[in-house]
C-alpha cells in the first residue's frame, strides 16, 4: 500500500520563476494538505483540498495556489518565486477531515530558490 | 490562535536511557499526532492520540485533553531515535495542523 508520494524530491529555481510540486495521496485518502517548512522551523499550513476545492487556507500570499484532480492527487503552484520561498514542502493526506485517523505525510520536496 | 509548546527544546541522551517529551497546547483540540522527523525531512507518524494512552514498542504516549498536554515516552533509546520530534494539533472546525516548537533529540552511542 503506497504512502504519500511527492515529486520532485529536489528542485532548484531562479528568483521570479514559477514552480509546480506534485502529490499523490495514500490509497483510500481523499484529502490533501500542503505545508511549508523553513530550515529549523516546524511545518506551516498552506492550504487543504477536498472534493477538488480549497477548503481552508493558511497565511500565505496568492502566489501560492493549488489544485486537486478527480483522482485526489494535487499540485502546489508558486509564482514569482522569492528567495524566502526556499523550504521543504510537505504534502499530507487524510480521509475526510482527518479527525478520525490523523494525517500521513510524504517525504517532501526540497525547493531552493537562487 | 492556539499556542503549542514543546519541552525540552533540545535533549542529549546516552544510548539506553529513557526520556519524556512534553507538548502543551493552549486551547481545546480534537486531533493530536506525534511525529519524528528524520534527517532527510520525512515526518514519520508515531501516534495519533487525541486522548488516552497508546504504546508501540519502546514508545508510548499519553494525552490528557482536559488538561491540554500530551507526553511522549521513549525507553531504551537508540541512536536511530535521533531527530526532531513534533506534536501537532488540530482545533475543532478547522482543517489544519498547528505544529509545536519541536524537541531536537540526539542519542549518543
Amino acid at each position: 500500500d503506497a504512502g504519500v508520494t511527492q515529486s520532485p524530491t529536489h528542485l532548484i529555481k531562479t528568483r521570479g520563476q514559477q514552480v509546480t510540486l506534485r502529490c499523490s495521496p495514500k490509497s483510500g485518502h481523499d484529502t490533501v494538505s500542503w505545508y511549508q517548512q523553513a530550515l529549523g522551523q516546524g511545518p506551516q499550513f498552506i492550504f487543504q483540498y477536498y472534493e477538488e476545492e480549497e477548503r481552508q487556507r493558511g497565511n500565505f500570499p496568492d502566489r501560492f495556489s493549488g489544485h486537486q484532480f478527480p483522482n485526489y492527487s494535487s499540485e502546489l503552484n508558486v509564482n514569482a518565486l522569492l528567495l524566502g520561498d526556499s523550504a521543504l514542502y510537505l504534502c499530507a493526506s487524510s480521509s475526510g477531515t482527518g479527525a478520525l485517523y490523523g494525517y500521513t505525510f510524504g517525504s517532501g520536496t526540497r525547493l531552493t530558490v537562487v | 490562535g492556539i499556542q503549542v509548546e514543546q519541552s525540552p527544546p533540545d535533549l542529549i541522551l546516552q544510548e539506553g536511557a529513557n526520556s519524556t517529551l512534553r507538548c502543551n497546547f493552549s486551547d481545546s483540540v480534537n486531533n493530536l499526532q506525534w511525529f519524528h522527523q528524520n534527517p532527510w525531512g520525512q515526518l514519520i507518524n508515531l501516534f495519533y492520540i487525541p486522548s488516552g494512552t497508546k504504546q508501540n514498542g519502546r514508545l508510548s504516549a499519553t494525552t490528557v485533553a482536559t488538561e491540554r498536554y500530551s507526553l511522549l515516552y521513549i525507553s531504551s533509546s537508540q541512536t536511530t531515535d535521533s531527530g526532531v520530534y513534533f506534536c501537532a494539533v488540530e482545533r475543532p472546525g478547522t482543517y489544519k495542523y498547528i505544529f509545536g516548537t519541536g524537541t531536537r533529540l540526539k542519542v549518543l552511542a
